[in-house]
């Protein structure tokens, strides 16, 4: 059964570069049928979309664009969120995640709350 | 952007109630729509994808249909596990959200 854990601070100060890491087990992140996510949700509030990484390349939210870098160690089997330049609206749980060849979310982590603070 | 708007943002139902919660897509995306159900603490569980078809495992009191710009999440007879939100997701570009449907016990 695959499984997704995140890892990374959870305390992040203003202005500065949230980090993140997504471990795949029980399974390999070279698969080229699929895609690997990062989702966030903010206390209390919906899901949004942050990018996606995938075999041939990675495509990012518009409106993170320009501050975020996904990226992939196929060599550890796990992947990664940068996140430049935080603020307190980056205060969020950060999930990654799995989409299956129909672009389908079917494994999730578990999520991790990071907060930017000072 | 695709925005994705969610109605009703609570419903109040009880054990045993038919529901239906509707998504609208502010352009058309087909059938690249699919419904979430996330409880508390949780990650997100896909229940429908392609707008109609029921994720493996998902019991088949939860029905999805629709095209274009209009989507309706139903949940045949409401059981106490349902009460969740609940959210669409449409990924013809991009990937979006809708806000969330709060479905609570009346």
């Amino acid at each position: 059964q695959l499984q997704l854990q995140e890892s990374g601070p959870g305390l992040v100060k203003p202005s500065e570069t949230l980090s993140l890491t997504c471990t795949v087990s029980g399974g390999s992140i070279s698969s080229s049928n699929y895609y690997w996510d990062w989702i966030r949700q903010p206390p209390g509030k919906g899901l949004e979309w942050i990018g996606t990484i995938y075999s041939s390349g990675s495509t990012y939210s518009p409106s993170l664009k320009s501050r975020l870098t996904i990226s992939v160690d196929t060599s550890k089997n796990q992947f990664s969120l940068k996140l430049s330049s935080v603020t307190a609206a980056d205060t969020a749980v950060y999930y990654c995640a799995r989409r299956n060849g129909d672009r389908v979310f079917d494994f999730w982590g578990q999520g991790t709350l990071v907060t930017v603070s000072s | 952007d695709i925005q994705m708007t969610q109605s009703p943002s609570t419903l109040s139902a009880s054990v045993g109630d038919r529901v239906t919660i509707t998504c609208r897509a502010s352009q058309s995306i087909g059938d690249w729509l699919a419904w979430h159900q996330q409880k508390p603490g949780k990650a997100p569980n896909v229940l429908i994808y392609k707008a109609s078809s029921l994720e493996s495992g998902v019991p088949s009191r939860f029905s999805g249909s629709g095209s274009g710009t209009e989507f309706t999440l139903t949940i045949s007879s409401l059981l106490p596990d349902d009460f969740a939100i609940y959210y669409c997701q449409q990924y013809y570009s991009y990937i979006t959200f809708g806000q969330g449907t709060r479905l609570e016990i009346k």
